[in-house]
């Protein structure tokens, strides 16, 4: 069974970092493309990130572009988001989510809060 | 990065069909046969409904349906049931040269 488990997410204040991770099973995480998705509270989902199966290649949304970076360890099945210069408006549920061809989801973690707030 | 444009909010009778619009640009679902759709029950985690455009994956009932005309998709439900009362989110694939991915606003559908 595939499963997809975030975790780090919390409360942190304006400018602060964190680091987001997603623990991966049931699948061979190595061949997978693998992506970041938000929603604000109330709000609908917002794509952030996604890296290729080795690592090799990322892409960014604007929004979050030279303040997270994402990575992958695929010894340890497991996806990561570092968050750094964080704002308020960067409060979200963030989820991993699994790519299986061309930018479809096909599996998606239950997601993490991250509260930006001092 | 605009999102692509979803009405924001539908409904419909048990038994009835309703569909769903999702408009983009030449960009994105006008220029790409890769437009999916995600069913969101609250404080759940999104689910894959439809793929490159009209495509179902395995276990989705075929009451869902999805076409492309130009930059506009759809996505379709027939005999809605109640189960069916969520938010509907479209995605596109968006070209390497920016951003790769755009979601819709998202559509909250109300069974009556």
């Amino acid at each position: 069974e595939v499963q997809l488990v975030e975790s780090g997410g919390g409360l942190v204040q304006p400018g602060g970092s964190l680091r987001l991770s997603c623990a991966a099973s049931g699948f061979t995480f190595s061949s997978y493309w693998m992506h970041w998705v938000r929603q604000a509270p109330g709000k609908g989902l917002v794509w952030v990130s996604r890296i290729n199966s080795d690592g090799s290649s990322t892409s960014y949304a604007d929004s979050v572009k030279g303040r997270f970076t994402i990575s992958r360890d695929n010894a340890k099945n497991t996806l990561y988001l570092q968050m750094n210069s964080l704002r308020a408006e960067d409060t979200a549920v963030y989820y991993c989510a699994r790519d299986r061809s061309m930018m479809v989801f096909d599996y998606w973690g239950q997601g993490t809060l991250v509260t930006v707030s001092s | 990065q605009s999102a692509l444009t979803q009405p924001a909010s539908v409904s419909g009778s048990p038994g009835q069909s309703i569909t769903i619009s999702c408009t983009g640009t030449s960009s994105d679902v006008g220029s790409y046969n890769l437009v999916s759709w995600y069913q969101q029950h609250p404080g759940k985690a999104p689910k894959l409904m439809i793929y490159e455009v009209s495509k179902r994956p395995s276990g989705v009932s075929n009451r869902f349906s999805g076409s492309k005309s130009g930059n506009t998709a759809s996505l379709t439900i027939s005999g809605l049931q109640a189960e069916d009362e969520a938010d509907y989110y479209c995605c596109s694939y968006a070209g390497s040269s920016t951003f790769d991915v755009v979601f819709g606003g998202g559509t909250k559908l109300t069974v009556l």
